[in-house]
C-alpha cells in the first residue's frame, strides 16, 4: 500500500518570503498523480498543484511551484512571494493511475502541514 | 453550478443512533467516495464506487455502509453511532479517465456523545 508523509506538523513564514513543504511518498506503481491541496479554515478542500508521475517537468501555478523528484519520491511544495490568504493546513495526496488499476480508489493524504504567514 | 453538494453540515447523534449523510454531485462523475478526518490524521477513505451500483472498500471502512443507485448520489448510512466515529466527513467525485480532479464538498462535521 502506498503511503504519504509530511515530516513538517507546522510552518511559519514571513508575509511576501518563500516557503517550502516537504512530502515523501512510498508506492511501487508507475502511473500515479501527485496533489497538494490547501484546507483553509473554512473545511474546504481545495487543489493547488499536481503533477503526472510520467512527466520530468515540475509543476507550476501561479506562486505555487513543485519540486518533483521521482527517484527520491519526492514532492515538495514551494509558495513564493507568501500572502495572508496563504495561511491554511496544506494537504499532500497521492493517486494510483489508471495504467496501474487506479483511478477510482480514491486518494491516499499525509497528515498535513499547518502554515502560518506572520504579517 | 452547485458541484458536490453534502448535507448536513453539522450534525450531533447520540451513541446508538443511525444516520445517512447524503452527497450529490451534478457533474456526471463516475467515480465518487467519502472520507474522514480526523485531527493530525489527514484524509482516509472509508468507501468508494465506480459507478452506479459498483461500490468498494477503502482503508477506514468499518461502521459505514454505501450504496449508488444512481450516478448523483452517494450516501454514507452510520448503522448504529459510535463515538469514535466523531469526525469531519468529506464526499469527494471526479471524472473516469486520466489526470483527473477530485472535487470535494464542503464537509459534513459530526459529533457522536
Amino acid at each position: 500500500a502506498q503511503t504519504v508523509t509530511q515530516s513538517q506538523p507546522e510552518m511559519s513564514v514571513q508575509e511576501a518570503e518563500t516557503v517550502t513543504l516537504s512530502c515523501t511518498y512510498d508506492t511501487s506503481e508507475s502511473d500515479y498523480y501527485l496533489f497538494w491541496y490547501k484546507q483553509p479554515p473554512s473545511r474546504q478542500m481545495i487543489l493547488v498543484i499536481r503533477q503526472e508521475a510520467y512527466k520530468q517537468q515540475n509543476a507550476t501555478e501561479n506562486r505555487f511551484s513543485v519540486n518533483f523528484q521521482k527517484a527520491a519520491k519526492s514532492f515538495s511544495l514551494k509558495i513564493s512571494d507568501s500572502q495572508l490568504g496563504d495561511a491554511a493546513m496544506y494537504f499532500c495526496a497521492y493517486r494510483r493511475g489508471m495504467y496501474s488499476g487506479g483511478g477510482a480508489d480514491g486518494l491516499t493524504f499525509g497528515k498535513g502541514t499547518h502554515l502560518i504567514i506572520q504579517p | 453550478n452547485a458541484g458536490v453538494t453534502q448535507t448536513p453540515k453539522f450534525q450531533v447523534l447520540k451513541t446508538g443512533q443511525s444516520m445517512t449523510l447524503q452527497c450529490a454531485q451534478d457533474m456526471n462523475h463516475e467515480y465518487m467516495s467519502w472520507y474522514r478526518q480526523d485531527p493530525g490524521m489527514g484524509l482516509r477513505l472509508i468507501h468508494y464506487s465506480v459507478g452506479a451500483g459498483i461500490t468498494d472498500q477503502g482503508e477506514v471502512p468499518n461502521g459505514y455502509n454505501v450504496s449508488r443507485s444512481t450516478t448523483e448520489d452517494f450516501p454514507l448510512r452510520l448503522l448504529s453511532a459510535a463515538p469514535s466515529q466523531t469526525s469531519v466527513y468529506f464526499c469527494a467525485s471526479s471524472r473516469r479517465g486520466r489526470n483527473t480532479e477530485a472535487f470535494f464538498g464542503q464537509g459534513t462535521r459530526l459529533t457522536v456523545v
